[in-house]
């Protein structure tokens, strides 16, 4: 089967760094997205990896390590309108995506 | 703008009323995804389209099915709704290549009330 895993809520302040893990177990793994999800709107991409290492997208950057079927989202220089769910979704060959939990990001001020 | 579009974004049905909801895409893409999600869940993958090519989730139930009559429309068809059905549809794209290029876009959703 597959399955996901990440923290179910994180709280910190702005201007703070926050780092939401994920780690995996699947089969037919190509890589790891990242999608942020206001409440009540669609979720929108952030990252993707498909190799190990490091991917920066301005304030977001994410990580993956395949050996080790884990990942992470960080999260620099808090904004209050980044509170918002975090998923965390596996790609897998033919067009197959398992989406995580979600975690819920509270940012307070 | 280039985007994916859901009709309706409310939608209000009786239990065991059919229902069809439809989604657009003006991205050109080659993959459509229907996904359902639950209030403080994850979105769940039902079925997608690759091309005309229909794959469905093992668990997805029988109640749910899918048309894709062109490239830029795809409809979910709910064949006799219960109260479980009530949730968040959103629709998603994607180009349908390997890395970035699958990466996928979401309309803004259709929420479902069953009564």
């Amino acid at each position: 089967g597959q399955s996901l895993e990440q923290p179910s809520e994180v709280t910190a302040v702005e201007g703070a760094i926050v780092q939401i893990n994920c780690t995996y177990q699947t089969s037919g793994f190509y890589g790891l997205s990242w999608y942020q999800q206001h409440d009540g709107g669609a979720p929108t991409f952030l990252s993707y990896n498909a190799l190990d290492g490091l991917e920066e997208t301005g304030r977001f950057s994410s990580f993956l390590s395949r050996s080790d079927s884990y990942g992470y989202l960080l999260l620099q220089e808090l904004q209050m309108k980044d509170s918002a769910s975090y998923f965390c979704a596996v790609h897998n060959y033919g067009q197959n995506f398992v989406f995580g939990p979600g975690t819920r990001l509270s940012v307070l001020p | 703008d280039a985007m994916v579009i859901q009709n309706p974004r409310y939608q209000v049905t009786q239990f065991g009323k059919p229902v069809t909801l439809s989604c657009s895409q003006t991205l050109n893409h080659n993959v459509m995804y229907w996904y359902q999600q639950k209030s403080s869940q994850a979105p769940k993958l039902l079925f997608h389209y690759y091309d005309k090519d229909f794959n469905n989730e093992a668990d997805t139930p029988d109640n749910f099915q899918s048309r894709r009559p062109n490239t830029s429309f795809c409809f979910l068809d709910i064949r006799s709704p219960g109260l479980g059905d009530a949730a968040m549809y959103l629709c998603a794209t994607s180009r349908g290549g390997q890395g970035s290029e699958d990466t996928q876009y979401f309309g803004p959703g259709t929420r479902l009330t069953v009564l």
